[in-house]
């Protein structure tokens, strides 16, 4: 079945750091990949996402590049700021005759500090 | 523009008691899916759901919860006689066609006294 692995968390960078979160997944066939983002006490949002291969997603100054030959989806950021923090999801869908249902990583908290 | 809503944010109930969760889709949108999210945990798929039908319950526990969409109203996630283990925070996301990215709500956030 699918799976989806983060890195753990929490991960405390400075403000204007350099940020990754490592994301790796096993699916099955080509599935798209997306980065959420959940903020205190709020539903996720899309960060960005790639439909394949090569494809790189970007947003905000994240990004995020589908690397189909490591299976691998990181997250990274040039210079992170105090009000990026928050919990990061990796995510994966492929589309079924179930619908477009998504498989999550357990999620990466990121807390930036001045 | 509204977005996914949902209610109530909150949800308090005692062990036995019913909980009905209440998801209203972006306008247009006919998916709907329910996912929970275990404290410290990702989020689970729990069922997927278009108009008037279930198309994917792969995900649900095979008692107490059920989940529906009517042709009118909004989408229910219910949990019947309900244990401390249920006590989790509930998302219901749309999409206008199975392809599109889903947008989130805030969730409901189930306690179990």
């Amino acid at each position: 079945g699918n799976s989806v692995t983060q890195m753990e968390g929490p991960v405390t960078l400075s403000e204007e750091a350099f940020l990754t979160i490592n994301c790796t997944y096993t699916a099955t066939g080509y599935p798209s990949l997306f980065w959420y983002v959940q903020y205190p006490g709020e539903g996720l949002q899309l960060l960005l996402k790639a439909t394949k291969a090569d494809d790189k997603g970007s947003n905000k100054g994240f990004e995020a590049t589908y690397r189909k030959e490591t299976t691998s989806f990181h997250l990274e950021k040039g210079s992170v700021q105090v009000s990026d923090s928050a919990v990061y999801f990796c995510a994966l869908s492929g589309l079924t005759g179930g619908g477009n249902k998504l498989t999550f990583g357990t999620g990466t908290q990121l807390k930036v500090e001045l | 523009n509204a977005g996914v809503m949902q209610n109530p944010r909150h949800l308090v109930r005692r062990r036995g008691q019913e909980a009905r969760l209440r998801c209203s889709p972006v306008k247009g949108h006919s998916h709907v899916y329910w996912y929970r999210q275990l404290p410290e945990e990702g989020l689970k798929f729990m069922v997927y759901l278009q108009k008037e039908n279930i198309i994917d319950e792969s995900g649900m526990p095979k008692e107490r919860f059920s989940a529906e969409f009517p042709k009118e109203g909004p989408s229910i996630l219910r949990i019947q006689q309900v244990v401390r283990g249920d006590s989790a925070a509930y998302f219901c996301a749309s999409s206008g066609t199975p392809d599109q990215p889903q947008h989130f709500g805030d969730g409901t956030r189930l306690s179990i006294l």
